[in-house]
């Protein structure tokens, strides 16, 4: 079984730029999370989508933004970027609805660099 | 959910059974006790989780406390490919957010 894939692998934008991030769930996997990885904050949350729906969000701005298809595959968007969106951009998904018997698996990511 | 307190850093030599420890002293009742991993430049790779039992497969083994307030995560032969960062996460049963804590970890260093 595949797991979950995540397109670009790498990303090179400058300031003021927007950028699409891709994000392919395991097969099956309904349930689809992002996350954004630095050095200095480590692992944060940013949203998770379920059939298409939000559920939850993190605390960040307004300039990132996501979607989620009804095949399950998902989009974050990031508009206006600055210096400081330079991250891992992690995907992960789940079996169901967010359950805690139901692991969460994520992708290799995209690494985002903001010039 | 609740937090959790790992030791930042260990080491172990190779071949030798590698013991991480977790404390989550605030951990509900309907909380799963999870262990994931990161190698450098991947994805965190999920390696096992459990409530109250014991728990093993063919990755690792979680040792989850009576009162539940810690567990450990053991590998059973470490090899050089098993150093990496090392992240022990709470989280509810029930229907709740993905919205995981993943803490700094435990940065485990494989000696040959």
């Amino acid at each position: 079984k595949a797991g979950v894939t995540q397109t670009p692998r790498y990303l090179i934008k400058t300031r003021g730029q927007q950028v699409t991030l891709s994000c392919s769930p395991i097969s099956g996997h309904r349930s689809v999370s992002w996350y954004q990885q630095t050095p200095g904050q480590g692992l944060q949350f940013l949203f998770e989508y379920f059939s298409e729906t939000q559920r939850n969000k993190g605390n960040f701005p307004g300039r990132f933004s996501g979607r989620q298809f009804s095949n399950s595959r998902s989009e974050m968007n990031v508009s206006t970027l600055e210096l400081g969106d330079s991250a891992l951009y992690l995907c992960a998904s789940s079996l169901d609805l967010p359950m805690g018997n139901s692991p969460l698996h994520f992708g290799n990511g995209t690494r985002l660099t903001v010039t | 959910d609740a937090k959790t307190t790992q030791p930042p850093s260990m080491d172990c030599a190779e071949g030798r059974a590698a013991n991480l420890p977790c404390n989550h002293s605030t951990i509900s009742g309907n909380e799963y006790v999870y262990w994931y991993r990161q190698i450098h430049s991947q994805g965190p790779q999920y390696i096992i989780h459990g409530l109250k039992n014991n728990e093993t497969n063919e990755m690792a083994s979680l040792i989850i406390t009576e009162d539940r307030k810690s567990s450990t995560l053991i590998l059973p032969h470490a090899t050089l490919r098993d150093t990496a960062v090392y992240y022990c996460i709470v989280r509810v049963a029930s229907t709740g957010a993905n919205n995981l804590f993943f803490g700094t970890g435990t940065r485990l260093t494989v000696i040959p």
